[in-house]
């Protein structure tokens, strides 16, 4: 069974504290991988796709990588403002266009 | 700035009435779909739709029931609002079949059902 994992459920950090959020997946073929942030009472907001092994794509303070089984967020030097729920989904490539997603990791910054 | 519109932010219903959420998208999406969000259950697909006049049923189709007579519009009904159906709902569309760009979400209806 198709199957996303995220740890940990939520995260507390100081400012500037860098960490890693983690997302481990389970699908019969991977067609992307994805990371989305969201605010309290907002949709989620795209961040990042990543397809194949290996690959890594930044934005500001987050670096998101890949492997055949997990991507990590890493999250560098954070500020409160990086504050909110991040969640990870995939596609598998048998679906045009279903995904996958994770329950979330909640992440507090701390000042 | 690309949008997904969602009409109510708040929604208080009666049991037992029936509900309709709109959705509304300007980006000329293929695809939309409907969301429920619960703590600690995630993101659960309700419904979705890859056409006008199109659609699919999610992991959670029961209760509900979609409509999307025009590309940029897909509304969920809820036949029935029953209290097990108070909810976040997030509306998302995206384009075609590979989802270079993700879903793009509206900012979600908080539904109360008393």
């Amino acid at each position: 069974e198709d199957q996303v994992t995220q740890s940990p459920e939520a995260l507390r950090l100081q400012e500037g504290e860098s960490s890693s959020l983690n997302c481990s997946y389970t699908v019969s073929g991977l067609r992307g991988l994805f990371w989305y942030r969201q605010d309290p009472g907002k949709g989620p907001e795209f961040l990042f796709t990543l397809y194949s092994a290996g690959e890594e794509k930044e934005k500001e303070r987050l670096k998101a990588t890949l492997t055949k089984k997990e991507s990590f967020l890493h999250i560098t030097a954070p500020k409160p403002e990086d504050s909110a729920t991040y969640l990870c989904a995939v596609q598998a490539m048998d679906s045009n266009y279903q995904l996958i997603w994770g329950a979330g990791t909640k992440l507090i910054i701390k000042p | 700035d690309v949008k997904v519109t969602q009409s109510s932010r708040y929604l208080v219903k009666r049991t037992g009435e029936k509900v309709f959420l709109e959705c509304v998208q300007d980006m000329d999406h293929e695809n939309m779909f409907w969301y429920r969000q619960d703590p600690g259950l995630g993101l659960r697909l309700i419904y979705f739709s890859y056409d006008v006049k199109m659609k699919e049923k999610g992991d959670i189709p029961e209760g509900y029931s979609v409509s999307r007579e025009k590309k940029e519009r897909f509304s969920l009904i809820l036949e029935s609002a029953s209290t097990n159906q108070t909810s976040m709902y997030l509306c998302a569309s995206s384009v075609g079949s590979l989802i270079n760009y993700g879903y793009t979400f509206g900012s979600g209806t908080r539904l109360t059902v008393v």
